[in-house]
């Protein structure tokens, strides 16, 4: 059962508009959230991170929204750079137990 | 630093070999986690070593070993393994277990069994 869910599987923006990338979640009980960043051939790399206590946590041009009675967060990257092409993957998790992955979405920034 | 590296970044191996993946931090962190990846999937937790000690194992097959020899290194010990055991194996590490710890990946080695 896939407690976290990316349903977009892709998503090309235009560089310097907005790329909007969003995640789901069944699990009421997930009480931290988190965005990684993963090109080819790496492993995944942290970018941002909110806890269930707060609606949103912005750093730079990353800011990570949580709507808790939607169960539902996302990421938006303004402006959005060639270099931002990735695969993003949401995870989730409650107290010390195991992270969940979502699918991931594979962002494609066009110069 | 945020740096996990893992070693090596490549591996082919027979069904009847016997191989060892390694990872190495030194940020101080207790925690450490190994993953496997199969293509267009998320990360799958397989192991979670807290303060050196085994503190999850997710169901996984006894053809996997994990060993932690010290709070810096996390091997991962291979034997017997089957075609599609192939996959990108990713280790992590935080500071603890605790609820608000990120985790930090490594580059991962991607593993290639015949």
């Amino acid at each position: 059962d896939q407690q976290v869910k990316q349903n977009s599987p892709s998503l090309s923006v235009q560089e310097g508009r907005i790329s909007i990338l969003n995640c789901d979640y069944t699990n009421s009980m997930f009480d931290y959230f988190l965005w990684y960043k993963k090109y080819p051939a790496e492993g995944p790399t942290f970018l941002i991170s909110i806890s269930s206590i707060k609606d949103k946590n912005e750093d730079g041009r990353f800011t990570v929204f949580l709507n808790k009675s939607a169960k539902h967060l996302s990421l938006h990257i303004v402006p959005s750079q060639p270099g931002d092409s990735a695969v993003y993957f949401c995870a989730a998790r409650t107290g010390a137990n195991n992270l969940f992955f979502g699918t991931g979405t594979r962002l494609t920034v066009i110069p | 630093d945020t740096e996990v590296t893992q070693t090596p970044k490549h591996l082919v191996m027979g069904m009847t070999n016997k191989k060892s993946l390694k990872c190495e931090q030194h940020m101080g962190h207790r925690a450490m986690y190994w993953y496997k990846q199969k293509a267009k999937k998320p990360p799958e937790l397989m192991f979670v070593y807290s303060y050196e000690k085994l503190s999850i194992n997710e169901s996984v097959p006894s053809r996997f070993s994990p060993e932690c020899p010290n709070s810096s290194l996390l091997n991962l010990h291979l034997h017997a393994l089957q075609p599609e055991d192939s996959a990108l194996y990713l280790c992590a590490s935080s500071r603890d277990r605790g609820g608000q710890e990120t985790q930090y990946f490594g580059p991962g080695t991607r593993l290639l069994v015949l």
